[in-house]
């Protein structure tokens, strides 16, 4: 089992929808999770980061933290075609090393 | 205020040579991070540095493999006699503290 998983996709949603990305992980251990977007042939780029249970929004986004079920999310509101790319989600342990699942394809259609 | 530098952006090598990367993290950074990247993959934690200390180091982590960062400040990779299967990105990434990590360009790494 990986340590942090998600639903490679490709996930495709219309331009102005809500895209919702899952990820879970199991090292409970973890602290700190962050969701990085990137684009082809680019460097991980971060988006948002959340420490504690419940929401955290900013601008489009909203990250999602539920530690008890191991359950990370993240929604992009008003969905739009430069949002497309690859999404990443990353959980940051105990030592401080960080722990990457292979992404999700996001397709924003306009 | 620069970003993450990483140095050379593309290196194309025969298989049995010996290659470094270097690393230059954002300036006031303490902690610095490889990972290694494929295709269709996340990127693969390898090791990180705060200020010049190695803390932590990947068990998957070959010991063809070694990095450096001896004044705290930038930070070289070495892979010693490469592999086929050291073909990836090389990326490598900065902190402060407990701050998210910022990411390099990268250096992608060829073995013909």
């Amino acid at each position: 089992q990986k340590e942090v998983e998600q639903n490679s996709g490709p996930l495709s949603v219309p331009e102005g929808a809500i895209a919702s990305l899952n990820c879970t992980y199991s090292d409970r251990g973890s602290q700190s999770f962050f969701w990085y977007r990137q684009y082809s042939g680019k460097s991980p780029e971060l988006i948002m980061f959340i420490y504690s249970n419940g929401d955290k929004e900013d601008g489009r986004f909203t990250a999602q933290l539920n530690k008890a079920s191991q359950y990370v999310s993240l929604l992009i509101r008003d969905s739009q075609p430069s949002d497309s790319a690859t999404y990443l989600c990353a959980a940051r342990r105990i030592n401080n090393d960080m722990r990457f699942g292979a992404g999700t394809r996001l397709t924003v259609k306009p | 205020d620069t970003g993450v530098s990483q140095d050379p952006r593309h290196k194309i090598t025969k298989r049995g040579q010996n290659v470094t990367f270097r690393c230059d993290p954002i300036s006031e950074h303490n902690r610095l991070y490889w990972y290694r990247q494929t295709l269709g993959q996340g990127p693969e934690f390898l090791t990180y540095f705060q200020n010049e200390a190695q803390l932590e180091k990947s068990r998957l982590l070959s010991d063809r493999f070694s990095a450096e960062r001896p004044k705290g400040s930038f930070s070289t990779l070495e892979i010693q006699r490469t592999e086929q299967g050291d073909s990836a990105m090389y990326l490598c990434a900065s902190s402060s503290g407990e701050q998210p990590q910022h990411f390099g360009d990268g250096t992608r790494l060829s073995i013909l």
